[in-house]
This record gives structure tokens, C-alpha cells and sequence, in this order.
């Protein structure tokens, strides 16, 4: 069972590409987040979906856009990356009111 | 006020030893509360939820004082393997999709 995979788990860009870090899970859950973590920071929700087709925004949003077309699907883009955007992402899901399952976490280098 | 808050640490202790971390929190409309553990370079992984009438899991005990805001975790007989940072967890809503993160504390046990 694998759980949340995350892709690529490292990353280094340079200011101004894009990129996507792809997250996909098996478990049939119906909400998918995202986060990042940085020193100091603790984690910090970017962007949730409820169900394909369904997204918002969390604290942190602006810079990074998300689609779900699929339950399984849940990728984060960087649309013109920038160094604040340095930070360990994770993709996690969960069915219900219960357990958030966090992929391994994917680290991202901006330069 | 930060909504969650946690001694960040790091608490050094013994193996063998009892240690207690405290997370306070500032929205009284809170509804679940949550203990994760994250060991170094990896993701968040649940620990244990925390009722409101209080609940043990072998070594580990969690308590919630609604009046007080404040959740807490109490480790028994430290093992070597304890040594991790430990994020308490809000969440605020009946939908479960604002879930807030406290910074972590961090728990060092030496032989």
C-alpha cells in the first residue's frame, strides 16, 4: 500500500521557472492538502481540495496553483519561482475527520 | 496571540525519564486536537488524538483542558527511539480542513 507519493522528492530551480510537484494517493480519500514546512515556521497549509474538482486556498496560497481533476491527483504548481519559495513541501490526505497521511515531503531549492 | 503555541525545546532527558510538553491555544471553538510526531528529514505522522476526557497509549497520555486552552502530552519511560519533534494539532472546523499546526517541540533522549 503505498500511501501519499510525492514527486520529485528534491528539486533545485532558478528564480523565475516553473514547476509542478506531483502528489497521488490510494487510499480513496477525499481531501488532499498541501503544505510547507519551514525553520521556525512550523507547517503552513497552502492549498486544500474537498474532492475532484473541488479546491481553496489556505493560509499561505499566493504564488502556487492547484488542480484536482482526479481523487487520486493532487499536483502544486510553481508558477515563477522565487527564493522565499525555498521550504520542504508535503502533500497529505484523509478521509473524514480522521488521520492526515503525509507523503515524504519534497525539497525545493530556488536560486 | 499565535493560534497554536509549543515550548520549542529542545527538552533533553534520560532514557527512563518522564517528560510533559504543553501546547496552548488561542480559539476557544476549536473542535479536535491532535498529537504528531516528525522525526528528522521526515513527514508528520499522527501520535495520538486527544480527548477531551483524557487518553494513554502505552507510555504516552494525552490531556485536554478546554477551559484553559491547552492540550498536553506526558511520555513515560523515555526510550532512545522517543527522540523526534512532537506538533500539536488544532483543528477548527467540523470539515477538519483547517488544521493548525504548532511550531514543535523537540525531545533529545540520551543513554
Amino acid at each position: 500500500n503505498a500511501g501519499v507519493t510525492q514527486t520529485p522528492k528534491f528539486q533545485v530551480l532558478k528564480t523565475g521557472q516553473s514547476m509542478t510537484l506531483q502528489c497521488a494517493q490510494d487510499m480513496n480519500h477525499e481531501y488532499m492538502s498541501w503544505y510547507r514546512q519551514d525553520p521556525g515556521m512550523g507547517l503552513r497549509l497552502i492549498h486544500y481540495s474537498v474532492g475532484a474538482g473541488i479546491t481553496d486556498q489556505g493560509e499561505v496560497p499566493n504564488g502556487y496553483n492547484v488542480s484536482r481533476s482526479t481523487t487520486e491527483d493532487f499536483p502544486l504548481r510553481l508558477l515563477s519561482a522565487a527564493p522565499s519559495q525555498t521550504s520542504v513541501y508535503f502533500c497529505a490526505s484523509r478521509q473524514g475527520p480522521g488521520e492526515l497521511f503525509f507523503g515524504e515531503g519534497s525539497r525545493l531549492t530556488v536560486l | 496571540r499565535k493560534e497554536v503555541e509549543q515550548d520549542p525545546g529542545p527538552f533533553n532527558v534520560p532514557e527512563g525519564a518522564t517528560v510533559a510538553f504543553n501546547c496552548t491555544y488561542s480559539n476557544s471553538a476549536s473542535q479536535s486536537f491532535f498529537w504528531y510526531r516528525q522525526d528528522c528529514r521526515k513527514e508528520p505522522k499522527l501520535l495520538m488524538s486527544v480527548y477531551s476526557s483524557g487518553n494513554e497509549d502505552g507510555r504516552f497520555t494525552a490531556q485536554l483542558n478546554r477551559a484553559s486552552q491547552y492540550i498536553s502530552l506526558l511520555i513515560r519511560d523515555s526510550k532512545l527511539s522517543d527522540s523526534a519533534t512532537y506538533l500539536c494539532v488544532v483543528n477548527l472546523n467540523q470539515a477538519g480542513t483547517a488544521l493548525i499546526f504548532g511550531k514543535g517541540t523537540t525531545l533529545s533522549v540520551s543513554s
